[in-house]
């Protein structure tokens, strides 16, 4: 039962390269997120699915684009990385979006670009 | 989503029962009060959540004042391993905003 696996855990980017980082869930849930934690910060959204196929922009959406082309996977890309976007990007699911349902996070991955 | 009031940290000894404040005096109706921890280098944990009633699980109880404007996060007997960063989280939509929570330190 492996809940929701980030990879890579680690990633080191120079500026203006790109990456995706994966996110998969086993749980069979409708809702995944991306977020991001900076130091000593809570998390910040920045993108959300809202079933396969569908995405929507959080409160950081900037600089960053998602996919969610199977239902399981949700994918986080940096086009073009800027120092900025260093941080930790955690991933979560839900089995539906009403409030009482609760999140399921990764573990994250730890991105830093220089 | 409304925003919460908690300590930036406390401190508790192991064995011992520990109370973590949360204040949400513009809570509205319809907000379920969330309750996350995250430990040293993991991801965020769920603990527990509520409406209005009082709520238990075998991790922690939840207790909501009457008037929903503030709760408490309940660890009866406080170990090691519940050393964390704990968010108190009003949750209105499907989204979860987080604020910087209490680091609990738990002291042998």
């Amino acid at each position: 039962n492996a809940g929701v696996t980030q990879t890579p855990k680690f990633r080191v980017l120079k500026t203006g390269q790109s990456m995706t980082l994966l996110c998969a869930q086993d749980m069979n849930h409708e809702y995944m997120y991306w977020y991001r934690q900076d130091p000593g910060m809570g998390l910040r959204l920045i993108h959300y699915s809202v079933g396969e196929g569908t995405t929507a922009k959080g409160e950081v959406p900037d600089g960053y684009n998602v996919s969610r082309l199977k239902k399981q996977n949700f994918l986080l890309g940096l086009e073009s990385a800027a120092p900025s976007q260093t941080s930790v990007y955690f991933c979560a699911s839900s089995y539906i979006s009403y409030s009482n349902q609760p999140q399921h996070f990764g573990d994250g991955t730890r991105l830093s670009i220089l | 989503d409304a925003k919460t009031t908690q300590p930036n940290s406390m401190e508790s000894n192991e064995e011992e029962p520990v109370h973590l404040p949360c204040n949400h005096s513009t809570i509205s109706g319809t907000d379920y009060i969330h309750w996350y921890r995250q430990l040293p280098s993991q991801g965020p944990e769920y603990v527990i959540h509520g409406l209005t009633s009082n709520v238990n699980n075998r991790m922690a109880s939840l207790a909501i004042a009457e008037d929903r404007k503030s709760s408490t996060l309940i660890l009866h007997r406080a170990t090691l391993r519940d050393a964390a960063v704990y968010y108190c989280i009003l949750a209105g939509s499907y989204q979860l905003t987080f604020g910087k929570g209490t680091k609990l330190s738990v002291i042998p």
